[in-house]
């Protein structure tokens, strides 16, 4: 089983700066990582995709980054709405993983 | 628009079996290529993945709870199932069922809204 894990737990940003999340896998993910975001009460929604293509309707200010072991997530402006929780998941191998999250703080 | 809406009891005692149903609407469960999967979210907790099922039948569990974990598809209904046994305070989560591309692009997108499912006497 792939282990993910994220980094920080939480993270302290003021609005209007940019956010960098970080996510690990125990082995070799490729590229196959996903991004999600979790509003209170809410179910997950997909971010990005491979690592790095975006959703449909998600907006530029959210882009992804690297392969193999270390990924990133950057929000390269925080607006109100994206101050919420985010998991990255792999899928090259099963069982599906997900990480234990970041949440997102106003500073 | 696709959608997915779970249902079933919010509550189950110890020790029994768990059962959910996840419907779909706006397109068809037997679209190839795609698989439906269950993933749980304790309360304050991170997403864990139960399991997915093609609609062949066909179907991948996560082996931490291969044992006590049965997932079924009924293309008639357009619906899939989730059954899980011996329950205990551990089950109590919110269950999301969602739809993934398969054929090893497998992120989960849509999802549907989540249900929970709490597990006291």
């Amino acid at each position: 089983e792939i282990v993910m894990t994220q980094s920080p737990a939480t993270l302290s940003v003021s609005p209007g700066e940019r956010a960098t999340l970080s996510c690990r896998a125990s082995q070799s993910a490729s590229s196959k990582l996903a991004w999600y975001q979790q509003k209170p009460g809410q179910a997950p929604r997909l971010l990005i995709y491979g690592a790095s293509t975006r959703a449909t309707g998600i907006p530029a200010r959210f882009s992804g980054s690297g392969s193999g072991t270390e990924f990133t997530l950057t929000i390269s402006s925080l607006q109100s709405e994206d101050f919420v929780v985010y998991y990255c998941q792999q899928y090259n191998n099963w069982p599906l993983t997900f990480g234990g999250g970041t949440k997102v703080e106003i500073k | 628009q696709l959608q997915l809406q779970e249902s079933g009891p919010g509550l189950v005692k110890p020790s029994e079996t768990l059962s959910l149903t996840c419907t779909v609407s706006g397109g068809s469960i037997s679209s190839s290529s795609y698989y439906w999967g269950w993933i749980r979210q304790p309360p304050g907790k991170g997403l864990e993945w139960i399991g997915s099922i093609y609609h062949s039948g066909s179907t991948y569990y996560n082996p931490s709870l291969k044992s006590l974990v049965t997932i079924s598809v009924d293309t008639s209904k357009n619906q899939f199932s989730l059954k899980l046994s011996f329950v205990t305070a551990a089950d109590t989560a919110v269950y999301y069922c969602a739809r993934h591309l398969g054929r090893a692009e497998n992120w989960f997108d849509p999802w549907g809204q989540g249900t929970l499912v709490t597990v006291s006497s």
